[in-house]
């Protein structure tokens, strides 16, 4: 069984551009979540889908977007790229949007910023 | 809000010895308690998890954690570690009625394991 794909897996971009980074989870799993990660400040929960709906969201600004599709598969946006926007961005899947469910990772995203 | 800590930057372990990693939590209601493990350039991998029932729970790759709702801590533990544990390790926290996947983490504890 395939795990969570996410592309690309490194990108650099310059200030002031947008990005969009792809996820595409496990089969017949349903949410989706991103995080992002730094050095400084570890990580953190950007946003969450399920069935094509955002169930809850972090605290980022609105630069940070996302959506998923009718396949599950998920894309997060940010525009305006800054150089703190750096970091490893995780995409996790889950079978179900219950507590107890754990969440599967992909490798991530590293997005650089110059 | 909930929140979660792991007080070690890194832990230190002799290969064959048994190894610690410290996590405490602070959360409002029953808290769903998952440990990930991360090498070099890799996502996160799920190594085990506590709902409710027994204390202690087992995961994989021989790896244990103890969950003691009175120190409000899910320590994880191995009984003798090997070097290719050596990695990047995350306790995370979700709450019982938080509607959703979110998760919160800890800020990470790097286990080297010397031969």
């Amino acid at each position: 069984k395939a795990g969570v794909t996410q592309t690309p897996r490194y990108l650099i971009k310059t200030r002031g551009q947008q990005v969009t980074l792809s996820c595409s989870p496990i089969s017949g799993h349903r949410s989706v979540s991103w995080y992002q990660q730094t050095p400084g400040q570890g990580l953190q929960f950007l946003f969450e889908y399920f069935s094509e709906t955002q169930r809850n969201k972090g605290n980022f600004p609105g630069r940070f977007s996302g959506r998923q599709f009718s396949n599950s598969r998920s894309e997060m946006n940010v525009s305006t790229l800054e150089l703190g926007d750096s970091a490893l961005y995780l995409c996790a899947s889950s079978l179900a949007q219950t507590e107890n469910t754990e969440a599967f990772f992909g490798q991530g995203t590293r997005l650089t910023v110059v | 809000a909930q929140s979660v800590a792991q007080p070690e930057d890194q832990v230190n372990v002799a290969e064959g010895n048994p190894l610690t990693v410290k996590c405490t939590y602070s959360v409002s209601g029953n808290p769903y308690l998952f440990w990930y493990v991360q090498y070099p350039n890799r996502g996160l991998q799920f190594l085990l998890k506590y709902i409710t029932g027994d204390n202690l729970v087992k995961g994989s790759y021989g790896f244990e954690a103890e969950f003691n709702k009175s120190q409000t801590s899910f320590h994880l533990k191995k009984p003798s570690a090997l070097v290719s544990d050596s990695a990047l390790y995350f306790c995370a926290v979700r709450v019982f009625g938080n509607a959703g996947n979110m998760l919160t983490f800890g800020g990470g504890t790097r286990l080297m394991v010397k031969p």
